[in-house]
């Protein structure tokens, strides 16, 4: 069936450091994906999203690229802040439908 | 512009008993969604509804109910709660069922059976 996984965290990292988080997804047809963040007590938000191969979400500072070849949407931020502190979770859409497809989560905690 | 609400935030029941979770949208969006969210598994979804009057089960739907009478709502129901139902509920919804729509979710309900 139609899945992502994400890497284990939680992720520990010092302020301004560089964040990657994996995500790999399998899929029957030609998904969209997605970053959803989910801070302290909130529900979740849109971080960025991509449609097609080759395309790359953006949004405050963090990336993603959608990689047909390797089915991978890594996320990045080149320096992260306390304040990113969160869970994010790594989604796909599949044409023609709405639902979407979660990832397990993966913490991130940003230390001063 | 409220977005997507839902209420209660957070609730205790025995099991056995039953109680609706209220969720509602102000954006005129056709497709809702309710998901849970247990520790290790990310978020499941339960059902869902593409417009008034239709509504269809998702990945987890056993022990759940739904009805979409308006636009705006879009209540989950448990008629029966075991503790295999304590989880953090989320509702979400979008404006069409086009794969690279935005989803927009409340800020959740966490449930408790004892």
């Amino acid at each position: 069936g139609d899945s992502v996984t994400q890497m284990e965290g939680p992720v520990t990292l010092s302020e301004e450091a560089f964040l990657t988080i994996n995500c790999t997804y399998t899929a029957t047809g030609y998904p969209s994906l997605f970053w959803y963040v989910q801070y302290p007590g909130e529900g979740l938000q849109l971080l960025l999203k991509a449609t097609k191969a080759d395309d790359k979400g953006s949004n405050k500072g963090f990336e993603a690229t959608y990689r047909k070849e390797t089915t991978s949407f890594h996320l990045e931020k080149g320096s992260v802040q306390v304040s990113d502190s969160a869970v994010y979770f790594c989604a796909l859409s599949l044409r023609g439908f709405q639902k979407l497809v979660f990832g397990t989560g993966t913490r991130l905690l940003v230390s001063p | 512009n409220a977005g997507v609400t839902q209420t209660p935030k957070f609730q205790v029941l025995k099991t056995g008993q039953s109680m609706t979770l209220q969720c509602a949208q102000d954006m005129n969006h056709e497709y809702m969604s309710w998901y849970r969210q247990d520790p290790g598994m990310g978020l499941r979804l339960i059902h869902y509804s593409v417009g008034a009057g239709i509504t269809d089960q998702g990945e987890v739907p056993n022990g759940y109910n739904v009805s979409r009478s308006t636009t705006e709502d879009f209540p989950l129901r448990l008629l029966s709660a075991a503790p295999s139902q304590t989880s953090v509920y989320f509702c979400a919804s979008s404006s069409t069922g086009a794969p690279g729509v935005t989803q927009y979710f409340g800020p959740g309900t966490r449930l408790l059976v004892l």
